[in-house]
């Protein structure tokens, strides 16, 4: 059964802590993703990978930072938490090949920022 | 650019009522379209694709056709359950493009 699992469901942190949101897939993806969801206005994208080391900013990157040092794991970095960064974050990969394959999400992480 | 527009909720129906959320999107090129499913405290499964004009994805009874000539991938199903009560998202992805763009999701609720 394939998989993408991120780290927590919930957590909470502090304004001006530094966070990080981990993520794995097991399907040996290229294409990694960091979305955010927020009540109206559906995913924003914030940063994709295609390979390993190699990122790509999305529609909201502003406040945050990504690492993949390997194919299977994606971390986003919230440098200095702010509580308008509180919200839920979903993780996804997928094949390169765009015809015929969907993302796979992982579970959500719930943010909140106090 | 890119986008999906998709009709607003809340939409609340009684069980076994038929439904339909409509999806419109503008891209370029001729995208994939996705339904994707997002039931409470979960992340997104897909529920259904169409990768070229007049393709109908299926399952779980829910039905979308992609009309080209309408732009539009609308989703239904004949009989709903409480089980479907979910948030509902349309989704595309343009050729030579590696992410997907979502529409902003609509909040389905299914009464006994």
């Amino acid at each position: 059964d394939v998989k993408v699992t991120q780290s927590s469901r919930y957590l909470v942190k502090r304004t001006g802590e530094k966070v990080f949101l981990e993520c794995v897939q097991d399907m040996d993806h290229e294409n990694m993703f960091w979305y955010r969801q927020d009540p109206g206005l559906g995913l924003r994208l914030i940063y994709f990978s295609y390979d390993v080391k190699m990122k790509e900013k999305g529609d909201i990157p502003e406040g945050y930072s990504v690492s993949r040092e390997k194919k299977e794991r994606f971390s986003l970095i919230l440098e200095s938490a702010s509580t308008n960064q509180t919200s839920m974050y979903l993780c996804a990969s997928s094949l390169v090949n765009w015809r015929n394959t969907e993302a796979f999400f992982g579970q959500g992480t719930r943010l909140t920022v106090v | 650019g890119n986008s999906v527009t998709q009709m607003e909720g809340p939409v609340t129906l009684s069980e076994e009522a038929f439904l339909t959320i409509n999806c419109t999107y503008t891209a370029t090129g001729y995208p994939s379209l996705f339904w994707y499913v997002q039931y409470p405290g979960e992340g997104l499964q897909l529920l259904l694709k169409a990768t070229k004009a007049d393709d109908k994805g299926s399952n779980k009874g829910f039905e979308a056709t992609y009309r080209k000539e309408t732009t539009s991938f609308h989703l239904e199903k004949g009989s709903v359950q409480v089980s479907d009560s979910a948030v509902y998202f349309c989704a595309l992805r343009v050729q030579g493009a590696q992410k997907l763009v979502f529409g902003q999701g609509t909040r389905l609720t299914i009464n006994p």
